[in-house]
């Protein structure tokens, strides 16, 4: 299969503190993007990452990316009720395409 | 600016019968892409059209197919459906940028 592998599965935490999710990629990339998924919704772009950027900050999010371990971390900080959702990250493979991670569910509790 | 639409929400059919879900993109973003969510299966691409043309497809039968009308708009239907079709479909448009932006998606449900 060609899709990544997030870690972890499910991740609970309380309000305030920080939240920390993986993902394992197989192929070269020229992108990797990270999306929100409320409820088994639509998805909600978050952050893209581009393959010579090393790391990436927008608000609460912070995102890193390391080629040469075809990795890529997602970081919540002070997390909120409201970021329970599922987290999945994506690249594309050619120039159409999305190839999604298996997602990561977070649960913060107030 | 309005996002990506999706219609019906939600949709239940009978295995057999066939199922029409509709996507409407963002304004000026002529490419469209199918995504299916099914439990325990992730998100797979379905199909991708641009200028009204299927440029690719997933590894999907063939019972899957679809259309772009030339105002970008798209249809996904899905024939002789399976209870496996049981899924979220989602459709997702994009501009010239990196980034695919979703509409809320259609929930197929075969019964």
């Amino acid at each position: 299969s060609q899709q990544g592998e997030e870690d972890p599965q499910a991740l609970s935490i309380q309000e305030g503190e920080n939240a920390t999710m993986n993902c394992s990629y197989k192929t070269s990339i020229n992108n990797l993007q990270w999306y929100r998924q409320n409820s088994g919704r639509g998805l909600v772009h978050l952050i893209l990452i581009r393959s010579n950027e090393r790391e990436k900050h927008s608000g609460r999010l912070r995102v890193t990316l390391d080629t040469s371990k075809k990795s890529s971390s997602l970081l919540i900080t002070a997390s909120r009720a409201a970021d329970t959702a599922s987290y999945f990250c994506a690249t594309p493979l050619g120039t159409d395409k999305l190839i999604f991670g298996t997602g990561t569910r977070l649960q913060v509790f107030p | 600016e309005a996002g990506v639409t999706q219609s019906p929400t939600h949709l239940i059919k009978t295995r057999g019968q066939q199922a029409t879900l509709r996507c409407s993109p963002i304004s000026g973003h002529t490419s469209v892409y199918w995504y299916q969510q099914a439990l325990g299966l992730g998100l797979q691409f379905l199909l991708w059209y641009d200028e009204g043309e299927e440029r690719n497809r997933g590894n999907f039968p063939p019972r899957f197919s679809g259309r772009q009308f030339p105002n970008y708009s798209s249809e996904l239907n899905v024939n002789a459906l399976e209870l496996e079709d049981s899924a979220l479909y989602l459709c997702a448009s994009k501009e010239v940028s990196l980034e695919q932006y979703f509409g809320p998606g259609t929930r197929l449900t075969v019964t």
